[in-house]
């Protein structure tokens, strides 16, 4: 059972654009909701992470937007970079059950220059 | 500081051979966490200490996968009579602590990752 759906798989978006990566949950009791960075050859990094009792943090040009509800949050990204280059991870946890995380398929980001 | 390492970066074996990987977190985290990164399962968690607690072993995939920290800091996980199936990416990661019920997330740190390659 795939408990966290991620897409899109790959997205290639010009300098300056926004890029724009959804997930979906299954698991109501998940309480955490980070999203990690992946350069190759390096493990994952944390980026931004979000609890369910906000629908929206941005920090610099990194913004994760919450929907309850849905069950559904997204990454946004303002003014990609080629820096910014890489693959990007959603991930959910549980607070009472270890925070173990629960990843997403992950989307790999190309910003063309 | 330093980050989470983990050794050797990589390692190939035969099939049905036992492998080791190592894993040194960061000073004074008290959670470590293993999971493995391959093409067709993505990334996955396997295992999860805490302090002096028993571990949760609930991600393993078989009871070839055995994994021990001693004095609650150095990590080693253990697969035996590798199978090809077993190529991946394994990463560490700790934390400060487990949040808990009402605490704060923590940010889990992750290592650099042991790319195991079974020919």
């Amino acid at each position: 059972q795939q408990q966290v759906k991620q897409s899109p798989q790959s997205l290639i978006v010009q300098k300056g654009g926004i890029s724009i990566i959804n997930c979906a949950y299954e698991n109501t009791a998940f309480d955490y909701f980070p999203w990690y960075q992946q350069f190759p050859g390096k493990g994952p990094a944390l980026l931004i992470a979000i609890r369910p009792d906000v629908s929206e943090k941005k920090e610099g040009r990194f913004t994760i937007s919450f929907n309850k509800s849905a069950k559904q949050f997204s990454l946004h990204i303002m003014d990609s970079q080629p820096g910014d280059s890489a693959t990007y991870f959603c991930a959910a946890s549980r607070g009472n059950a270890g925070n173990m995380l629960t990843f997403g398929g992950g989307t790999r980001l190309m910003v063309k220059p | 500081g330093a980050g989470v390492s983990q050794s050797p970066s990589n390692k190939v074996t035969e099939k049905g051979k036992d492998v080791e990987l190592r894993c040194d977190p960061i000073s004074g985290h008290t959670a470590l966490y293993w999971y493995r990164q391959s093409l067709g399962q993505g990334l996955e968690f396997l295992i999860y200490f805490q302090g002096n607690s028993a571990p949760d072993k609930s991600g393993l995939p078989s009871d070839r996968f055995s994994a021990e920290r001693t004095g609650g800091s150095v990590s080693t996980l253990t697969i035996q009579r590798t199978q090809q199936e077993d190529s991946a990416v394994y990463l560490c990661a700790s934390s400060p602590r487990d949040r808990g019920r009402a605490g704060p997330p923590y940010e889990q740190y992750f290592g650099p990752g042991t790319r195991l390659t079974v020919t």
